[in-house]
């Protein structure tokens, strides 16, 4: 059974710039959530989507969003990026609560 | 406000010896609890979990423990390997509304097993 998949793996974008990032969950799995890490704040939440709906959300700017498809694929964009932003964004999909099954993450650096 | 914390950023134990990673917590309404272990560059991967209806989980060289009362947990890992040298992090669960979830994630201990 695969895995969480992200991609892309490494990113670099230049500040004001935006990025869009991708999950595919497990198979079967119909919740995505969003995790942001950097070496200060740990991982922290970002969003969670089920069925194409967000469900919750974090304390994040508006720059921060992300959207679910029908076969639950999920993507993330960051807008107007800032230097702030470079970080390991992960994703984890959930069959059922609270066991959370994490992609290898993101790797985005604002320069 | 950080409702999930680890106070110790690191710990250092010999191989075959015990490591025991510990984990606090304020929300009150937490119900589930979990470990997860991360390599460097990668995801966190799912170690154990434990509901708040149980003081104790073991799986394997594994074992978790909640004291409710304390709002402390700990994860005991015997023997250690030098495999089992990564960042753990304590992750705490509470239902909130709408079907929603969302983890709250301790910052990390990193363990270094020394061979």
């Amino acid at each position: 059974k695969a895995g969480v998949t992200q991609t892309p793996r490494y990113l670099i974008k230049t500040r004001g710039q935006q990025v869009t990032l991708s999950c595919s969950p497990i198979s079967g799995h119909r919740s995505v959530s969003w995790y942001q890490q950097t070496p200060g704040q740990g991982l922290q939440f970002l969003f969670e989507y089920f069925s194409e709906t967000q469900r919750n959300k974090g304390n994040f700017p508006g720059r921060f969003s992300g959207r679910q498809f029908s076969n639950s694929r999920s993507e993330m964009n960051v807008s107007t990026l800032e230097l702030g932003d470079s970080a390991l964004y992960l994703c984890a999909s959930s069959l059922a609560p609270p066991e959370a099954f994490f992609g290898q993450g993101t790797r985005l650096t604002v320069v | 406000d950080q409702q999930v914390k680890q106070n110790s950023p690191s710990l250092s134990v010999q191989e075959g010896r015990i490591s025991i990673l510990n984990c606090d917590y304020t929300n009150s309404m937490f119900d589930y609890f979990l470990w997860y272990k991360k390599y460097p560059a990668e995801g966190p991967t799912f170690l154990i979990s434990i509901s708040s209806i149980k003081d104790k989980n073991e799986d394997g060289r594994f074992t978790v423990f909640l004291n409710k009362s304390a709002k402390h947990l700990s994860l005991h890992i015997v023997p250690s390997q030098p495999g089992d040298s990564a960042v753990y992090f304590c992750a705490a669960y509470a239902y909130s509304g709408a079907g929603s979830y969302q983890l709250t994630f301790g910052k990390g201990t990193k363990l270094s097993v020394i061979p």
